[in-house]
């Protein structure tokens, strides 16, 4: 059955510096997506990154990467030079192919604090 | 911003009530999910539509109810609510019917039941 882990449910970070927040996933999906949502406290969620499970090379978007370690079934996001903006709720959450395309499922979330 | 508007942002209701959210998707997006978060179970998918059929059904109650309409517009109707269903529930969409896409998150609208 699909699960996201995430292990960490806070972490505080001073601003500017690189932060990696875990996720690990099981599926028996061979096709599959990987992504990362921000929920800041206005409560809206906000798609960061994508990684496909036949991707070669990491995901990058701007400040964002996703280190991802398929025979580990880890997709890590790695936030560079952190802002104060950055705090928030993150989510890492995964979409098969096949079983349950429809569906994304959501880990239970890591609060982010960017202290200055 | 996202391209998905969902309204209303705010809905305040008493137990037994019925109530109707309605959903956006983005300029081409045929695909409509509806999600539910709340304290107690975090993000639950509840229901696919594609193109105004329904796909797939998660874990969502007899009391709910949802349709595409040929606009692609969403609504999701929720009856006789019960306190518990309180909680911040999403509309998203995607491009594709069956393929692991992005999926694109509304604002969300925030229920209150009183």
């Amino acid at each position: 059955a699909q699960k996201i882990t995430q292990t960490q449910p806070g972490m505080f970070v001073q601003e500017k510096e690189a932060v990696t927040l875990d996720c690990t996933y099981d599926t028996s999906d061979p096709s599959y997506g990987l992504f990362w949502y921000k929920q800041p406290s206005s409560g809206e969620m906000i798609f960061l990154i994508y990684q496909g499970s036949y991707d070669q090379q990491n995901a990058t978007e701007g400040r964002y990467s996703l280190n991802f370690q398929k025979a580990r079934k880890s997709a890590n996001l790695v936030i560079s030079a952190s802002q104060l903006g950055d705090s928030a709720m993150y989510f890492c959450a995964m979409r098969e192919a096949y079983s349950s395309a429809s569906k994304i499922i959501f880990g239970s979330g890591t609060r982010l604090s960017i202290r200055p | 911003d996202s391209g998905v508007t969902q309204t209303p942002k705010h809905l305040i209701t008493a137990t037994g009530q019925r109530v109707t959210l309605r959903c956006s998707p983005r300029s081409g997006d045929l695909s409509v999910y509806w999600y539910q978060q709340s304290l107690d179970q975090g993000l639950q998918f509840l229901i696919h539509y594609y193109n105004g059929e329904e796909r797939a059904k998660g874990n969502i109650l007899e009391r709910f109810s949802a349709q595409q309409f040929p606009d692609l517009h969403s609504e999701l109707n929720l009856s006789s609510l019960e306190l518990g269903d309180s909680a911040l529930y999403f509309c998203a969409s995607s491009r594709n019917r069956d393929v692991p896409d992005t999926q694109y998150f509304g604002p969300g609208t925030r229920l209150t039941v009183l």
